[in-house]
């Protein structure tokens, strides 16, 4: 089974900061079929969580581009260019590419 | 506007069965996966079935095979997911999202095993 490792764990961030959010694949994530289905998320307090990246590095609809993925392989960035209040929450990766498999989630936090 | 709401949760005693069911408008069901995914209490994301568009394949995880049943009618453009034998661990927010890249996600029904 693939195992994501994301880190850090808690990220704490002042408004207008960038952070970096890091998902580590136990397997490689690029499927047969030339894609690699790494995705992003982000879930606010009490709510459903929204796709954020999708393929690596492909912005969801309706995503600002301070959101910004990259990577291949097994290692992966989500960066955040300017936190704003609103970005607070849990972020996940999940790989697509092998059933699914949630990263353990990074608590982005106010400092 | 697409919409997924779910339904059917609540609690029930350990080994009890229960189906949760998934609404689903605003695009075309019958040519969309659907997924569940749970989260317990506090806890993390967790994966828990799949279907793809016409029904005929399913996939699940280690911890529910055997014990849950994924499907979905088209023609009422619902999903469903069948808990059997649900057990204390069991207990979790379940979600239905569409797509293998999740894009949509309900809001939730939650989903107690206790006695």
């Amino acid at each position: 089974d693939v195992v994501l490792t994301q880190t850090p764990p808690t990220s704490s961030a002042t408004i207008g900061q960038s952070v970096s959010i890091s998902c580590r694949s136990s397997q490689s994530l690029l499927d047969s079929d030339g894609n690699t289905y790494l995705y992003w998320y982000l879930q606010r307090p009490s709510q459903s969580p929204q796709l954020l990246i999708y393929l690596v590095s492909k912005l969801g609809s309706g995503v600002p581009n301070r959101f910004s993925g990259s990577g291949s392989g097994t290692d992966f960035t989500l960066k955040i260019s300017g936190v704003e209040a609103e970005d607070l929450g849990v972020y996940y990766c999940v790989q697509g590419t092998h059933d699914h498999t949630f990263g353990a989630g990074t608590k982005l936090e106010l400092k | 506007e697409v919409q997924l709401v779910e339904s059917g949760g609540g609690l029930v005693q350990p080994g009890s069965p229960l189906k949760l069911s998934c609404a689903a408008s605003g695009f075309t069901f019958s040519s969309n996966w659907l997924n569940w995914i749970r989260q317990a209490p506090g806890k993390g994301l967790e994966w828990v079935a799949s279907i793809n568009p016409d029904g005929s394949s399913t996939y699940y995880p280690d911890t529910v095979k055997g014990r849950f049943v994924v499907s979905k009618d088209n023609a009422k453009n619902t999903g469903y997911l069948q808990m059997n034998n649900l057990r204390s661990e069991d207990t979790a927010m379940y979600y239905c999202a569409r797509r293998r890249s999740l894009d949509y996600w309900g809001q939730g029904v939650m989903v107690t095993v206790s006695s």
